[in-house]
């Protein structure tokens, strides 16, 4: 069974860029969130979408933002790109809401 | 405010000495405790759940327990391949049903 797959691996912006990242979830899970994961912060919850619908948000600003396609797959986007959105972003995936969550390897961004 | 909360930062061990991690947390109500190991350039990978104090699951030379206020992950006899990051999560009760997460614990096995 394929696992959770993140496109791209890495990727190098500059400030004021925008960017589109891409997460293909285990089939047949339909719940997708997002984190960004940074050394000081830890696993910092953005966004969980449910049937293309959004249904948890974290405390990101508007910025951040995402959606769901009816195949489960999601893309997050960030616009205006800031030095302190560098981070290794993380997709999970999991059947519903209180089942394990499953995630890929991650988009490893850097804003120069 | 939910907190989640792991000790030691870092841990280093040598091959066969086991010991045991740490995760603290406060919530309204627990929906769900689960552990998960990271190694360097990966997402985090799912090892345990815990619904309900006294819990326990074990998986190779590790066994995660609960009770009403921390987990613990013990692990027995390590191997250096057993070195990685260890994170916590909770879930709370309630319609947030978000993940909050601990900073892990960096697990290092010397041969």
């Amino acid at each position: 069974k394929a696992g959770v797959t993140q496109t791209p691996r890495y990727l190098i912006k500059t400030r004021g860029q925008q960017v589109t990242l891409s997460c293909s979830p285990i089939s047949g899970h339909r719940s997708v969130s997002w984190y960004q994961q940074t050394p000081g912060q830890g696993l910092q919850f953005l966004f969980e979408y449910f049937s293309e619908t959004q249904r948890n948000k974290g405390n990101f600003p508007g910025r951040f933002s995402g959606r769901q396609f009816s195949n489960s797959r999601s893309e997050m986007n960030v616009s205006t790109l800031e030095l302190g959105d560098s981070a290794l972003y993380l997709c999970a995936s999991s059947h519903d809401r209180d089942q394990p969550q499953h995630f890929g390897d991650g988009t490893r961004l850097s804003i120069l | 405010e939910d907190q989640v909360t792991q000790s030691p930062e870092a841990l280093r061990l040598q091959e066969g000495e086991s010991s045991s991690l740490n995760c603290s947390y406060t919530v309204s109500g627990l929906r769900g405790l689960f552990w998960y190991r990271q190694d360097p350039g990966k997402g985090p990978e799912f090892l345990f759940t815990l619904y309900s104090a006294g819990e326990e699951k074990e998986k190779e030379r590790l066994k995660a327990t609960l009770t009403k206020k921390e987990s613990f992950l013990h692990i027995t006899a390590p191997k250096p391949e057993d070195s990685a990051t260890y994170l916590c999560a909770v879930q709370a009760t309630g319609n947030n049903r978000k993940l909050i997460w601990g900073l892990g614990t960096s697990l290092a096995v010397n041969p």
